[in-house]
């Protein structure tokens, strides 16, 4: 079982729209999460973080953690092509401060 | 957020050779490093963790004798491919951590090496 699991997708939504981005993990100590966007050939950027149960929201976009569940979202509003990219989930490990990336969804913003 | 540099950026390089690559923490001070590999398609792979002044943490799989990290300051540490083969090809990516309280971890624009 992969620690960290992410649809590969493409996940493709309409210019304008909300797009939902998911994630499980298994390590239940895990307590920091985190989402980066990786354009094609390009190294991964931050774009949020959370850590406690509930909505986190910058700008367009809301993190969501639910640590019962396992299971961490993302969602972007007013989706643009600009959004067009694979995001990656990451899990910090309960030991040691290394952080296990899932596969990725690949997202495509259809204008 | 925080600024990390790598170089080369890119390096193509015979089957064999010795291939370093640099990281560098360009506003913060990184007491911790992360080196990743990325293939083509796939997720990041940590391969090692490296603390300043001491030695690197290698994930399992990952040999030590050819991968050799450095971690000589709190700004800058450096990989080395040693005598390197096409299967070594790929995406090296490094990442700095920015400390308490999130640990939030910062990556350079990553190094592509081609081994031919």
């Amino acid at each position: 079982q992969k620690e960290v699991e992410q649809n590969s997708g493409p996940l493709s939504v309409p210019e304008g729209a909300i797009a939902s981005l998911n994630c499980t993990y298994s390590d239940r100590g895990s307590q920091s999460f985190f989402w980066y966007r990786q354009y094609s050939g390009k190294s991964p950027e931050l774009i949020m973080f959370i850590y406690s149960n509930g909505d986190k929201e910058d700008g367009r976009f809301t993190a969501q953690l639910n640590k019962a569940s396992q299971y961490v979202s993302l969602l972007i509003r007013d989706s643009q092509p600009s959004d067009s990219a694979t995001y990656l989930c990451a899990a910090e490990r309960s030991a040691g401060n290394m952080l296990t990336f899932g596969g990725g969804t690949r997202l495509m913003v259809k204008p | 957020g925080a600024v990390v540099s790598q170089h080369p950026s890119r390096v193509i390089c015979k089957s064999g050779t010795s291939v370093k690559i640099e990281c560098r923490s360009l506003d913060f001070q990184a007491t911790t490093m992360f080196w990743y590999r990325q293939f083509p398609k796939k997720s990041l792979m940590l391969m090692a963790t490296s603390n300043e002044g001491s030695k690197a943490t290698y994930e399992q799989g990952v040999e030590k004798d050819k991968f050799l990290i450095n971690h000589a300051s709190l700004t800058l540490s450096t990989l080395t491919v040693t005598s390197a083969h096409p299967e070594d090809s790929s995406f090296y990516i490094c990442s700095g951590e920015s400390g308490l309280p999130y640990n939030e971890q910062f990556f350079g624009p990553g190094t592509r090496l081609t081994v031919l």
